[in-house]
């Protein structure tokens, strides 16, 4: 969906590095969700923020913060990448009114 | 959240119905079925949800069992763009949290 975006779209990085996934949003939603997936699996749910000043810890948040800049920029870091790591980011939003979700494109990141 | 259960994978010709299955006995009164679905590493996209009365809308249909232990998502004229992971979940509507993916049935629409 073009209006959520995500940068960069790939990403290679070394066992250490810190690293920073950033996600955008034209939709006004003021919900934003980072997921993780690992091949062949479902997604698990990283951090989620309800507005700028509401950040909450998801099921695998060990490794990763996050930072609400505005309503529409939500970033996910990494402090210390570990090779487990290795996986597909999705940034989604909500629209409360449907309590639906609408997702980036994902960020596949790589961490040797 | 209530569990569910949904095949694996399941097949389907280009052009016909695809019918998906998803097993949810454990229903709460206050949960909907919600389907989304993931085309090959993009991110997952809504379809449908409903509560307990069919739903339909450009995608696809939702038929919910009137005891709402189960339902069937619809596909109805499947083309091979359809082709992809498709995730039954069930959760109470306007939960502010997080949507729980399973591992969801990867339907292959055979040309």
């Amino acid at each position: 969906d073009a209006d959520v975006t995500q940068t960069p779209r790939n990403r290679i990085t070394k066992t250490g590095k810190r690293i920073m996934l950033e996600c955008s949003q034209t939709k006004g939603h003021d919900r934003m969700y980072w997921y993780r997936q690992d091949p062949g699996l479902g997604l698990q749910l990283i951090y989620y923020s309800f507005d700028v000043k509401d950040i909450n810890k998801g099921e695998i948040s060990d490794g990763y913060s996050v930072s609400r800049q505005a309503q529409a920029k939500f970033s996910l870091s990494l402090e210390s990448a570990i090779p487990n790591q290795t996986a597909l980011y999705f940034c989604a939003t909500s629209d409360l009114r449907q309590d639906t979700q609408y997702f980036g494109p994902g960020t596949r990141l790589t961490v040797l | 959240d209530a569990k569910t259960t949904q095949p694996p994978s399941m097949d389907c010709a280009e052009g016909r119905a695809a019918n998906l299955p998803c097993n949810h006995s454990t229903i709460s009164g206050n949960e909907y079925v919600y389907w989304y679905r993931q085309i090959h590493s993009q991110g997952p996209q809504y379809i449908i949800h409903g509560l307990k009365n069919n739903e339909t809308n450009e995608m696809a249909s939702l038929i919910i069992t009137e005891d709402r232990k189960s339902s069937t998502l619809i596909l109805p004229h499947a083309t091979l763009r359809d082709t992809a992971v498709y995730y039954c979940i069930v959760r109470v509507f306007y939960r502010d949290d997080k949507i729980i993916f399973g591992k969801g049935t990867r339907l292959h629409i055979l040309p």
